[in-house]
């Protein structure tokens, strides 16, 4: 069973600071997506990642895939209160392509 | 398009109560799937349809759990009887495709059984 396993499980920082959440698995995944999710809504696609150390940017999120296809990184630069939320890795398994969820990082960014 | 549209938003049960919740997936859409998330064990796929058709159904938790898609643009995730521990927010998703093709969610549907 491929499984995805975040840390950390609960970030607590103040506005301006800088932070990365990981992603790792021991199972290579063909793609990467990272997702985003407010409390009382679904998830939302922020970014997928294909290539093996490919870095994708979204304004002060940076995203990295690792060499293997292992692991992924999220970086959010100069955190603001909207940044707050629930950053989930998923990856496709290698058997039909269903998307496993890793547990997620509660992210939270005080003013 | 108005997304994936779930329904009902919020469901309050008693054991022992059947559950039916509901979903419409993005029209042209193909795959459809039903997740489950609680704290504890996060997100987990429940089970996933493609162009209507069951294609893998081993998150189902056991058979009082069962799921339909009797067309393209609507599935039913019912829940008989109900129990405690089945509370969670349930999630519908649809999408193009799968691997690195964007999975839509719904707003989700917290359910309750007390």
């Amino acid at each position: 069973t491929q499984l995805l396993e975040q840390s950390p499980q609960f970030l607590s920082i103040q506005e301006g600071e800088n932070l990365t959440v990981y992603c790792n698995s021991s199972s290579v995944f063909s793609s990467l997506q990272w997702y985003r999710q407010e409390p009382g809504e679904g998830p939302v696609l922020l970014v997928t990642v294909v290539t093996g150390g490919e870095v994708k940017k979204l304004k002060r999120l940076t995203f990295q895939f690792g060499d293997a296809r292992k692991d992924s990184s999220l970086h959010i630069t100069a955190a603001q209160p909207g940044d707050t939320g629930l950053y989930l890795c998923a990856g496709a398994d290698n058997q039909g392509g269903k998307l496993i969820f890793g547990q997620g990082t509660e992210l939270s960014v005080k003013p | 398009d108005a997304g994936v549209i779930q329904s009902p938003r919020h469901e309050v049960t008693e054991m022992g109560q059947e559950v039916t919740l509901r979903c419409k997936p993005i029209s042209g859409h193909d795959y459809l799937f039903w997740y489950r998330q609680t704290m504890m064990r996060g997100l987990e796929l429940l089970i996933y349809f493609n162009n209507n058709v069951p294609i893998d159904d081993s998150g189902m938790p056991e058979d009082r759990f069962s799921a339909k898609m009797p067309n393209a643009s609507f599935s039913t995730l019912k829940i008989q009887p109900s129990e405690p521990r089945d509370s969670a927010v349930y999630f519908c998703a649809s999408s193009l495709g799968t691997g690195e093709t964007e999975a839509f969610f719904g707003q989700g549907t917290r359910l309750t059984v007390v």
